[in-house]
């Protein structure tokens, strides 16, 4: 069955630098989507893209933040200036129109 | 507001015991329900969908609308149940999912 594959899966960076988490969805996915989890905390929405563009957007997904999928296939969340409250798990998923959501094994990022 | 709401964190049972995991939500409209699962290191994957109304691994759920509930039920819990649960709702298909807290279900022998 093909998955959802995130890269890395753990990621340490310093506080103020520009990290670029990756996603490669299943292929005929058309709806992509960008999950958070903070430690103990529930998972969160941050983000989903559609036909190239973002369709809906949480209030966690601010100026520090953007996604794009260059090539067709790669999906990528960029944090531009890294804080400490942005170490967390983060998620990919996607979706045909009308099946579940599909995720991957997630990425763990680590601000210090 | 859109919210899901799972009041226990944890839930232990003996193996063979009957669980159930709650979920209430809150939702202006008809939400798609799941139950999505995360074993020990591995990632969120589905469990049940409401409209499919079919049973995965002995789980059931039933969409209550009157009580606004998706309670996850298995009549006899084994050691490999043991998992976190989240319950989530979408206003359709292609929009975000909200999650609950998630309920850790430990399953003893």
């Amino acid at each position: 069955e093909p998955e959802v594959t995130q890269t890395p899966s753990h990621q340490v960076t310093q506080m103020g630098q520009e990290v670029i988490l990756r996603c490669v969805p299943i292929s005929n996915h058309l709806y992509f989507y960008w999950y958070r989890q903070i430690l103990g905390q529930k998972v969160e929405f941050l983000v989903s893209f559609y036909n190239n563009e973002i369709s809906e957007k949480s209030e966690i997904f601010d100026d520090q933040f953007s996604v794009e999928r260059p090539d067709g296939s790669n999906f990528t969340l960029k944090i531009r200036s890294t804080k400490l409250e942005d170490s967390a798990m983060y998620f990919c998923a996607g979706t045909l129109s009308n099946q579940p959501q599909h995720f991957g094994d997630g990425t763990r990022l680590s601000i210090l | 507001a859109q919210r899901v709401t799972q009041p226990e964190k944890l839930l232990s049972v003996f193996k063979g015991a009957p669980v159930e995991l709650k979920c209430n939500y809150s939702y202006s409209g008809s939400p798609e329900l799941f139950w999505y699962v995360q074993y020990s290191r591995q990632r969120l994957q589905l469990l049940l969908r409401h409209i499919s109304r079919e049973s995965i691994k002995g789980f059931t759920a039933d969409l209550n609308k009157g009580e606004t509930s998706f309670h996850l039920k298995k009549p006899f819990a084994q050691e490999e149940d043991s998992a976190m649960y989240y319950c989530a709702l979408s206003g359709h298909y292609g929009n975000k999912l909200v999650f609950g807290a998630g309920t850790i279900l430990r399953v003893k022998s």
